[in-house]
């Protein structure tokens, strides 16, 4: 059971912006620990995005973004590309469950 | 080029046992804690479990507990997930990753990622 929350689906046409929310509680995001966010093409490995709430690796184009603020997180995708077509994780720790958690997961779709 | 390769899925019955590897290169194995993460059909990320560098702290999701057993062979650059006693909701794509962290940061994150072994739990 996801204890960090996404919409399902989000879409835009190429080109467009589109941002993607993270909804957690006291005990993950609102305790501080750190959000990161993951892209994810079915059959394949995910790939991190976004790591401590607003840097990219090496790599990652800077058309995506992320933010973090009180029990939420949030991923940008300005200038939408088909490619971008795929699933995103956003992901922290919690402390009542003394584990990793991930969101429920969104899927982007490129119209 | 650092690499994550995972196998040892399988179709097994429910109650049955699995021995899952993942093989890692391109990078100081040793000097890592690592991780499985699964993800069963149609659904989203669920961390199993992680190891620290030399094997002495192990945890675990709730859910596994008791069940599986993480853990590794830094002479041979190897993770492993014993399973045991394997449930029909033990199903999913697992994977191995490695865990990243700074000096500051609150949350350790996963980077990179195997391209998943399927563990199938069905009679």
């Amino acid at each position: 059971q996801s204890v960090l929350t996404q919409p399902p689906s989000v879409s835009g046409a190429p080109g467009q912006r589109v941002t993607i929310s993270c909804t957690g509680s006291s005990s993950n995001i609102g305790a501080g620990y750190d959000v990161h966010w993951y892209q994810h093409l079915p059959g394949t490995a995910p790939k991190l995005l976004i790591y401590v709430n607003s840097n990219r690796p090496s790599g990652v184009p800077d058309r995506f973004s992320g933010s973090k603020s009180g029990t939420s997180a949030s991923l940008a995708i300005t200038g939408l590309q088909a490619e971008d077509e795929a699933d995103y994780y956003c992901q922290s720790y919690d402390s009542s469950l003394s584990g990793y958690v991930f969101g429920t997961g969104t899927k982007v779709t490129v119209l | 080029e650092v690499q994550l390769v995972e196998s040892g899925g399988d179709l097994v019955q429910p109650g049955g046992s699995l021995r899952l590897s993942c093989a890692a290169s391109g990078f100081t194995f040793s000097s890592y804690w690592m991780s499985w993460v699964r993800q069963a059909p149609g659904k989203g990320l669920e961390w199993v479990a992680n190891i620290k560098q030399d094997g002495s702290e192990k945890y675990y999701v709730d859910a596994v507990k008791g069940r599986i057993t993480i853990s590794r062979d830094n002479a041979k650059n190897s993770l492993y997930l014993q399973m045991n006693s394997l449930r029909a909701e033990d199903t999913a794509v697992y994977y191995c990753a490695r865990v990243l962290a700074d000096r500051v940061t609150t949350s350790p994150w996963f980077d990179p990622w195997g391209q998943g072994t399927l563990v199938t739990v069905s009679s």
